[in-house]
């Protein structure tokens, strides 16, 4: 069936520096990809999407490139701030594109030290 | 526009206690769902529904029932409770099953069964 795996973490930087969370996916079809932030005592929001192969999604200074070769979806920042700390989920849609039924990752937590 | 608000934000049952966990949603949204969070499993989809009227099962709906007799609401009902069904439960809602919709979070409900 359909599944996520993300990098275990915790994963604890210093501010400023670079931050790659790996991610990959095994699914039938081409689903959509999305990265989901969850900061501490909140629920999920979505921090950036791709919806098919080489889109690359970007928002609050993250990327990830749909690479359907690899069947990865690496979140990426170039400079982390300490308010980045959150767990961050991988997750793919089953519907067609939908985010209405999604399959997720395991979460990786951050920390970023100032 | 209170998006999706959750209620309680804390409870504690016994075992072989019922209660209802509430999820309302304020922006006319047609597909609403279900998740439950536990450590080091992502989140996992309960139930969900398409529209009101219409429900169906997700990967882990053992001891969980629902119903979605208006758009706005999309109550979860334990009806025995378990100390397995201790976790942390989500409700989410997207205006439909398209791509690019995004799919909004409440903030959750923290249960402990003892």
């Amino acid at each position: 069936g359909d599944s996520v795996t993300q990098m275990e973490g915790p994963v604890t930087l210093s501010e400023e520096a670079f931050l790659t969370i790996n991610c990959t996916y095994t699914a039938t079809g081409y689903p959509s990809l999305f990265w989901y932030v969850q900061y501490p005592g909140e629920g999920l929001q979505l921090l950036l999407k791709a919806t098919k192969a080489d889109d690359k999604g970007s928002n609050k200074g993250f990327e990830a490139t749909y690479r359907k070769e690899t069947t990865s979806f690496h979140l990426e920042k170039g400079s982390v701030q300490v308010s980045d700390s959150a767990v961050y989920f991988c997750a793919l849609s089953r519907d067609g594109g939908s985010q209405g039924n999604l399959i997720f990752g395991k979460g990786t937590k951050l920390s970023v030290k100032p | 526009n209170a998006g999706v608000t959750q209620t309680p934000k804390f409870q504690v049952l016994k075992t072989g206690q019922s209660m209802t966990l509430q999820c309302a949603q304020d922006m006319n949204h047609e597909y609403m769902s279900w998740y439950r969070q536990d450590p080091g499993m992502g989140l996992r989809l309960i139930h969900y529904s398409v529209g009101a009227g219409i429900t169906d099962q997700g990967e882990v709906p053992n001891g969980y029932n629902v119903s979605r007799s208006t758009t706005e609401d999309f109550p979860l009902r334990l009806l025995s409770a378990a100390p397995s069904q201790t976790s942390v439960y989500f409700c989410a809602s997207s205006y439909s099953l398209h791509m690019n919709t995004e799919a909004f979070f409440g903030q959750g409900t923290r249960l402990t069964v003892v």
